[in-house]
C-alpha cells in the first residue's frame, strides 16, 4: 500500500532553517508530483508547492518564493523541503502528499490522494 | 489566485440527519474540486475528485455535485465517525487554494 513516512518534529528559532523529508512506499516514486502543503495551529490548508521527482523540477506558491526548496533523492524514494528565514507564523505542521493522475496523466493539475502524517515545526526564540 | 470559500463554518447535526456543505470558488474551475476531511491530529483523507467522483472505500452516504464556481458535499446519513473537518480544494490552476474548512459536529 502506498505510504509517506516524515521525519519527527523539530523545534527552531527565527531566522533558521528546516528540512523536512518524505519517504515513499508502495509505488513508483517518480510517476508522480510530491506535493507540500501546511497547516498552522488551529487554521486551514496552505498549498506550498510541488517537486516532479523524475524531472526534479519544482512549481512553488509565490508566497515562498525564494524561501522554499524542495528536492528530491529518487534512490531512496525520498523528498525534501527546505524552508529558509523562519519566522514565528512559520509554526505549523508540514505535509507531504502525492499529486493525483487525470487520466493517464500524472503531471497534471490534479488531487492530492495520498498524504504523509504531518511534521510539527515550531519556531520559537 | 482563485478563493475558495465554505459555508458553513461550522455545522452541528444528528446522527442520522441529511448534512450539506458548500464551496464557492471566486472563478469557474470547471469541474476540479476535491474534497477532504480531517480528523483531530490527523492528515487529510482524500474523499471526492472531480467535484463528484468518490474516491475508492469512501462510504457511499458521501456525494459531491457542482460545476462552474458552486460545489456542494453531502453526508446522506450522518455517522458518529463523521465528526471532522471538511475542505475543499480547486485544482483547476495554481496556486492551488483551498476553502476554510466546515467542521461538523454531532449533537
Amino acid at each position: 500500500q502506498v505510504q509517506l513516512v516524515q521525519s519527527g518534529a523539530e523545534v527552531k528559532k527565527p531566522g533558521a532553517s528546516v528540512k523536512v523529508s518524505c519517504k515513499a512506499s508502495g509505488y513508483t516514486f517518480t510517476a508522480f508530483y510530491m506535493h507540500w502543503v501546511r497547516q498552522a495551529p488551529g487554521q486551514g490548508l496552505e498549498w506550498m508547492g510541488w517537486i516532479n521527482p523524475n524531472s526534479g523540477g519544482t512549481n512553488f506558491a509565490q508566497k515562498f518564493q525564494g524561501r522554499v526548496s524542495m528536492t528530491r533523492d529518487t534512490s531512496i524514494s525520498t523528498a525534501y523541503m527546505e524552508l529558509d528565514r523562519l519566522r514565528s507564523d512559520d509554526t505549523a505542521v508540514y505535509f507531504c502528499t502525492r499529486g493525483g493522475c487525470s487520466g493517464s496523466d500524472c503531471f497534471t493539475e490534479s488531487n492530492l490522494d495520498q498524504w504523509g502524517q504531518g511534521t510539527q515545526i515550531t519556531v520559537s526564540s | 489566485d482563485i478563493q475558495m470559500t465554505q459555508s458553513p463554518s461550522t455545522l452541528s447535526a444528528s446522527v442520522g440527519d441529511r448534512v450539506t456543505i458548500t464551496c464557492r470558488a471566486s472563478q469557474s474551475i470547471s469541474s476540479w474540486l476535491a474534497w477532504y476531511q480531517q480528523k483531530p491530529g490527523k492528515a487529510p483523507k482524500f474523499m471526492i475528485y472531480d467535484a463528484s467522483s468518490l474516491e475508492s472505500g469512501v462510504p457511499s452516504r458521501f456525494s459531491g455535485s457542482g460545476s462552474g464556481t458552486e460545489f456542494t458535499l453531502t453526508i446522506s446519513s450522518l455517522q458518529p465517525d463523521d465528526l471532522a473537518t471538511y475542505y475543499c480544494q480547486q485544482y483547476n490552476s495554481y496556486p492551488y487554494s483551498f476553502g476554510q474548512g466546515t467542521k461538523l459536529e454531532i449533537k
